[in-house]
């Protein structure tokens, strides 16, 4: 079956240290997006990329870096710059096309050691 | 920028009983696309039922409905018949029809509202 994929389902990282968190998807699809989820809160947009070597910030992008230099994959990397990465990280892909819905992977949980 | 408001944290039902959950949105926008979607305790998000602004017709999708009234710019999610099943979170969504330099192909949304089912 066509899915997204997220790993690891549970990340640790120490102060200082960068942590790159994985999404590959078989589904052909063109956009990925990365979201961050924070207790009460709904999801807000980290970063995306609609093809291949292009990516775009989105409203959260600072401390964070991403690239696609393959369509199924659309790493996100947390570094030591963003000082609150707690957080749920939920990564998404879509076909072209706006009334495309979103469709999700499983999410990834980080948290600070 | 849209902004996509859901006012009711938390929501409660009788199994079997009928549930709405709200949604307001703002936008400046005539086309654009709004979609519920369900995160189950697994954290998994799934889409539940979209509308696009531009069909005056209400979507439904089995015992999930939506009541999109354009001018209020308010799209509230009804679950009839509830089941234990649907016990989530549910979040509401809002994505532009305009294509632009930057894509619009985001999705700004709520803060969720929490569905929890009594048996």
């Amino acid at each position: 079956d066509g899915g997204i994929t997220q790993s690891p389902k549970y990340l640790f990282r120490k102060e200082g240290q960068n942590v790159t968190l994985s999404c590959e998807q078989n589904l052909n699809h063109d956009a990925m997006y990365w979201y961050r989820q924070d207790p009460g809160q709904g999801l807000r947009l980290i970063y995306y990329s609609q093809i291949v070597n292009d990516f775009q910030k989105g409203d959260i992008a600072e401390g964070y870096s991403v690239s696609r230099e393959k369509k199924e994959s659309f790493p996100l990397t947390v570094t030591s710059a963003q000082k609150n990465p707690t957080a749920f990280y939920l990564c998404a892909s879509t076909r072209g096309g706006l009334n495309q819905p979103q469709h999700f992977g499983d999410g990834t949980r980080l948290s600070i050691l | 920028a849209q902004t996509v408001t859901q006012s009711q944290p938390e929501m409660s039902v009788q199994e079997a009983e009928t549930v709405t959950l709200s949604c307001t949105y703002d936008t400046s926008e005539s086309d654009y696309y709004l979609f519920w979607y369900k995160q189950p305790p697994s954290r998994q998000m799934i889409l539940v039922i979209r509308q696009e602004a531009y069909k005056q017709q209400n979507a439904t999708e089995n015992r999930f409905s939506v009541n999109f009234q354009k001018a209020a710019k308010s799209f509230s999610l009804k679950i009839s018949d509830s089941q234990l099943g649907d016990a989530a979170m549910y979040f509401c969504a809002y994505r532009s029809a305009y294509v632009s330099n930057f894509g619009n192909e985001k999705l700004t949304f709520g803060t969720g509202t929490r569905l929890t089912i009594i048996p």
